[in-house]
């Protein structure tokens, strides 16, 4: 019944690898968001998709690529692992339309080594 | 880009006493939402506001959009243990995306039985 759900929950990795974080929403949402929580427990977005078209790309570096193949998920590839990649990634989801709260996913925490 | 000041950033208190945060921005919100984040979790929303001077309350959380647009409190009643966690606030900035959710950095509670 889980709402928001992403795999997988730890990933540890080597420099230079590359790795994929999957997330799927059931709840009809059409908007699906990628966020970035680093050590101080600041939260950032990177990437926003509506519809799966891509809305936002908050400056993020080209290795990382989100996919969207259907409105209920949202996938993050991670190219050529850097230390400084390491963090908690969260999934979210809302509804279309203006105003609205996002959902989250429990999170992926990404330690590279 | 726009950030939040979210103050306390950190406070410990006793059992059944009330506490109160609050987040300021330079710019004018259009929503304000609070969330939790309990460790291990992604953030839980807690409360959202949409309208200018909006008074809501979830048990014994309370939260009020800011007349000016750019403050929001949350006040918490009664305290209890598993109150513990980081508290979030978020909004969308008028002047920004609508598909982009603005985080503070968090308050740090810590409540001592």
């Amino acid at each position: 019944d889980t709402a928001v759900s992403q795999t997988p929950k730890y990933l540890v990795t080597q420099m230079g690898n590359d790795k994929s974080i999957k997330c799927e929403q059931n709840l009809g949402h059409d908007t699906m968001y990628w966020y970035k929580q680093d050590s101080k427990k600041f939260l950032k977005i990177m990437f926003s998709y509506n519809n799966k078209e891509l809305i936002i790309n908050e400056t993020v570096p080209n290795r990382f690529s989100p996919k969207s193949p259907d409105k209920a998920h949202l996938n993050l590839h991670i190219n050529s692992l850097e230390l400084g990649d390491s963090a908690v990634y969260f999934c979210a989801s809302s509804r279309q339309g203006v105003l609205t709260e996002a959902f989250f996913g429990q999170g992926t925490r990404l330690t590279v080594v | 880009g726009q950030q939040l000041n979210q103050s306390p950033q950190s406070m410990f208190i006793q059992e059944g006493e009330d506490v109160s945060m609050n987040c300021t921005s330079s710019s004018i919100f259009n929503t304000w939402l609070w969330y939790k984040q309990e460790p291990g979790e992604g953030p839980v929303l807690l409360i959202a506001l949409y309208k200018a001077g909006e008074l809501t309350s979830n048990g014994r959380l309370t939260a009020q959009f800011g007349i000016t647009r750019k403050d929001s409190f949350l006040n918490i009643s009664a305290s209890i243990p598993s109150d513990v966690g980081i508290y979030f606030c978020a909004g969308h900035d008028s002047g920004g995306s609508n598909y982009k959710l603005t985080f503070g950095k968090g308050t740090l509670l810590t409540v001592n039985p």
